[in-house]
């Protein structure tokens, strides 16, 4: 069983200011690792993705994350917020091999930025 | 096609009425998956297509949805009898394979927003 915890519905950062998106993941077995963003009317898109690599990825956009096993986390970072990165995003988890089609979302973080 | 094309991208329906969603996968990927996204919710599995064949369909909520990929490419969601709580946006992806030992890397298309009345 997966499942994912965005723990924040809602961030709003100003421009130029960090962004931190935060993500738990629960998995009972060693999971692949997503960030999705969605913008209004626009198809989900592929931010960065962990496999089994470096825990620290890096992402369009001037996006990472770090996978931090111990704290069963993948919080989504940028160093600094630009008016284009106000969207939707979503942290995902899947498993790797036969089942890796069955991703799991979580319920979103709508990121907003203020000029 | 350079991208996942979905149509239409916004249908209004009557309760009880039957819809017809379609999605025209990148050309060459072999796996294709449904997905929907309730409001204010993420995209939650449907089905997924190895080829033709519905590899899982363990997503469906019930036997009033239906997905065919007749050919291995355009693949048709199918919902009869419509209920208000089938409102949601409709999400088809493709990946190149169904499964890859390393991540899975689907793309999406920009969805079919369903509304029922």
């Amino acid at each position: 069983a997966q499942s994912v915890t965005q723990l924040d519905s809602h961030v709003s950062v100003s421009e130029g200011t960090p962004v931190l998106l935060r993500c738990n993941y629960s998995s009972s077995y060693s999971p692949s690792l997503f960030w999705y963003v969605q913008h209004p009317n626009k198809g989900l898109q592929l931010l960065l993705k962990y496999t089994s690599a470096a825990t620290l990825v890096k992402g369009i956009n001037g996006f990472e994350a770090e996978f931090k096993k111990s704290e069963t986390s993948f919080h989504l970072t940028k160093p600094s917020a630009h008016m284009s990165d106000a969207a939707e995003y979503f942290c995902v988890v899947s498993p790797r091999g036969a089942g890796s089609y069955q991703l799991t979302f979580g319920k979103g973080t709508k990121l907003s930025v203020i000029p | 096609g350079a991208g996942v094309s979905q149509t239409p991208s916004n249908k209004v329906t009557e309760k009880g009425k039957y819809v017809e969603l379609r999605c025209d996968p990148i050309s060459g990927h072999t796996a294709l998956y449904w997905y929907r996204q309730s409001l204010g919710q993420g995209p939650e599995f449907l089905i997924y297509f190895q080829g033709t064949g519905a590899a899982d369909d363990s997503g469906l909520p019930n036997d009033r949805f239906f997905a065919v990929r007749p050919e291995g490419s355009v693949s048709t969601l199918k919902i009869q009898r419509t209920e208000r709580g089938d409102s949601a946006v409709y999400l088809c992806a493709s990946s190149p394979t169904g499964a890859d030992s390393g991540a899975n890397v689907l793309t999406f298309g920009a969805g079919s927003r369903l509304t029922v009345l």
